[in-house]
């Protein structure tokens, strides 16, 4: 059974391009997670969906940020017109149920985003 | 989400164990306790959880005090390839709710050869 993947691990984008992140949750899992990380900084929550549906996007940047997970196919993070400040990496987790309680969370590896 | 205090940094020795300890004393009933840890610049990795009684796993044990207002991650032999910073989260029993791990600073666990 695969772990969560991402790809790509790392991308580069110029600035005002579209960054497009990928996630692949675990076999059996329709919950899914995204963080960010920016360099020395901490792990910060961005959104949280289940199949076709955003759950709760408290920690998504209001604008140029948009997530997905479709009822076939791995979840995408969608950055438009990338800045500077969104060079970080990227973390997805997946879980079989809501997290919480005695379900935990898998992630995967990161993307890293670079923007120059 | 109660809130958890941890130590930002500890330093043990390659073969001995590491105890890693969590304060969240503001916890209610019904909140479970989870450990990750994340390897410089890799993604999190889960460790264990517990609500109230003594977990043990192949990778640590999670020991909850009676009153559960704390707990200690224990690594029985800490390897080199344990040095991380670790994560004590607890989390809400919200059946139906939007939840999600809330990581804070975690303790960053240095093994010396």
């Amino acid at each position: 059974n695969a772990g969560v993947m991402q790809n790509p691990r790392h991308l580069v984008r110029r600035r005002g391009q579209e960054a497009r992140l990928r996630c692949s949750p675990m076999k059996g899992h329709s919950h899914v997670y995204w963080y960010r990380q920016l360099p020395e900084e901490g792990l910060k929550f961005m959104v949280y969906l289940q199949k076709e549906n955003i759950i709760d996007e408290s920690g998504m940047p209001k604008e140029r940020f948009s997530a997905e997970f479709p009822k076939e196919g791995p979840s995408i993070l969608r950055i438009q017109q990338v800045v500077r400040g969104d060079s970080a990496a990227y973390f997805c987790a997946s879980s079989l149920l809501p997290v919480g309680g005695d379900t935990e969370a898998f992630f995967g590896q990161g993307t890293r985003l670079t923007v120059v | 989400d109660a809130k958890t205090t941890q130590p930002p940094s500890m330093d043990c020795a390659e073969g001995r164990a590491a105890n890693l300890p969590c304060n969240h004393s503001t916890i209610s009933g019904n909140e479970y306790v989870y450990w990750y840890r994340q390897i410089h610049s890799q993604g999190p990795q889960y460790i264990i959880h517990g609500l109230k009684n003594n977990e043990t796993n192949e990778m640590a044990s999670l020991i909850i005090t009676e009153d559960r207002k704390s707990s200690t991650l224990i690594l029985p032999h800490a390897t080199l390839r344990d040095t991380a910073v670790y994560y004590c989260i607890v989390l809400l029993i919200s059946s139906g709710s939007a939840r999600q791990l809330t990581f804070g600073s975690g303790t960053q666990l240095t093994v010396l050869p």
